[in-house]
């Protein structure tokens, strides 16, 4: 089965702090990532593609298909930072589509 | 360029009635999708449509259709509502050659009383 797990529900940290956001997917195929974020009172908009390898407002992300994850990382997070989540699995069959996973809150205090 | 317009922002309905949700993806896209995203469930994926053609269809029942028309714009119709039907219906475009960056629009607020 396709299936992306977000377990965390909400993360809260401090300014500054590292930030890891878990993502892990079950899917038999060629795995294609990605995370989108959405900001309060914005559209969900893409963030990160595993195969841009990018680090995009200093978010970084690996493909790790060994452990079928894909975590979210930030050395030091910033309160713009705060937002919710979404990892999502691209899959290629009859068309494209992604599957997302129950999205992580996070929340930087200052 | 536009970006993905739907309409409308909110619907208020009751148990039995049908809906109509209306999405025009960005110029040049051809490519739409929709999700039904809820607190509980997230984002779940309803179908796409690629040239009036519906390419992919997600496990909902039979009351979620939808279709596509020449210029690319989409709807998406519940027939019959139930009250967990009450959820934020996003559409998403893209070009729809490759499983490129989904450009979102703000979304249909439904509730189902």
């Amino acid at each position: 089965a396709q299936r992306v797990t977000q377990p965390e529900k909400l993360l809260s940290v401090f300014k500054g702090a590292p930030v890891e956001l878990k993502c892990n997917y079950s899917y038999s195929g060629s795995p294609e990532l990605f995370w989108y974020v959405q900001y309060s009172r914005q559209r969900l908009q893409l963030l990160l593609r595993h195969i841009s390898r990018e680090s995009i407002k200093g978010f970084t992300a690996d493909l790790n298909k060994g452990e079928t994850s894909f975590h979210l990382k930030k050395p030091f997070a910033q309160e713009e930072d705060s937002a919710m989540y979404y990892c999502a699995l691209g899959i290629r069959d009859s068309s494209y589509k992604l599957i997302f996973g129950s999205g992580t809150r996070l929340l930087v205090r200052p | 360029k536009a970006g993905v317009t739907q309409t409308p922002r909110y619907l208020i309905k009751t148990r039995g009635q049908q809906v109509t949700l209306s999405c025009s993806p960005i110029s040049g896209h051809r490519s739409v999708s929709w999700y039904q995203q809820t607190p509980g469930q997230g984002l779940q994926f309803l179908f796409e449509y690629f040239s009036e053609t519906q390419r992919n269809k997600g496990n909902f029942p039979g009351r979620f259709s939808g279709r596509q028309f020449s210029n690319s714009r989409s709807e998406m119709n519940v027939s019959t509502l139930e009250l967990g039907d009450s959820a934020l219906y996003l559409c998403a475009s893209s070009p729809g050659q490759t499983l490129e960056k989904l450009f979102f629009g703000s979304g249909t607020q439904l509730s189902v009383l």
